[in-house]
């Protein structure tokens, strides 16, 4: 079956304790997205990775850092996680572009104390 | 500075009627545009899109409108059903395949 999986999808932490949610895709997809959604705010992205080794900033990457070694795979890593990170996340992965249908994750719920 | 703006957070649809939900934007730069639906404790799936070079496209009881003067567009769904009650987000793309902005999403209810 075709899809997108994160873990954890429930997670509570305190402040400064390094943690990484994992995604993993597959559908052999080239195009990787992580996205936070936050009340009144909607999804807004994070960070973005067209292929292996290549990663871009989306609009709201500060106290993140992404990597893709894999292609099936895109790691969202909070160093020193604050409570203003306290949100839902959500990783998608399409084909090639952005435009390309997203396949959106389950999401993982990030609870920073 | 929200570049795609749904100014309607919530929508109340009587089931069978048509259920109308906007999406307006100002960077003049984007030409595809997208709907997303998502269910709660689900990632958002998609839905529909168009292109900047159709004023429309329909899939079945979703149609979307495009108006590149008034830059806005629009999702029909007709007749609404009770499954159709979602979150919905428009979100679209500038020219050479930017990454999406999303809009805040309007929160669809359709009562049977």
């Amino acid at each position: 079956e075709a899809q997108v999986t994160q873990n954890p999808r429930y997670l509570i932490t305190v402040t400064g304790k390094k943690l990484t949610v994992t995604c993993s895709q597959n559908m052999n997809h080239e195009y990787m997205s992580w996205y936070r959604q936050d009340p009144g705010l909607g999804l807004r992205q994070i960070y973005y990775s067209m292929n292996v080794e290549v990663t871009d900033k989306g609009d709201v990457p500060e106290g993140y850092k992404v990597s893709r070694k894999e292609k099936r795979n895109f790691p969202l890593i909070l160093e020193s996680p604050s409570p203003n990170q306290t949100s839902l996340y959500f990783c998608a992965s399409s084909h090639a572009n952005p435009t390309d249908t997203q396949y959106f994750g389950p999401g993982t719920r990030l609870t920073v104390l | 500075d929200q570049q795609v703006k749904q100014n309607s957070p919530s929508l109340s649809v009587q089931e069978g009627r048509i259920s109308i939900l906007n999406c307006d934007y100002t960077n003049s730069m984007f030409d595809y545009f997208l709907w997303y639906k998502k269910y709660p404790a689900e990632g958002p799936t998609f839905l529909i899109s168009i292109s900047s070079i159709k004023d429309k496209n329909e899939d079945g009881r979703f149609t979307v409108f495009l108006n590149k003067s008034a830059k806005h567009l629009s999702l029909h769904i007709v007749p609404s059903q009770p499954g159709d009650s979602a979150v919905y987000f428009c979100a679209a793309s500038a020219v050479g395949n930017t990454p999406l902005v999303f809009g805040k999403g309007t929160r669809l209810s359709v009562i049977a």
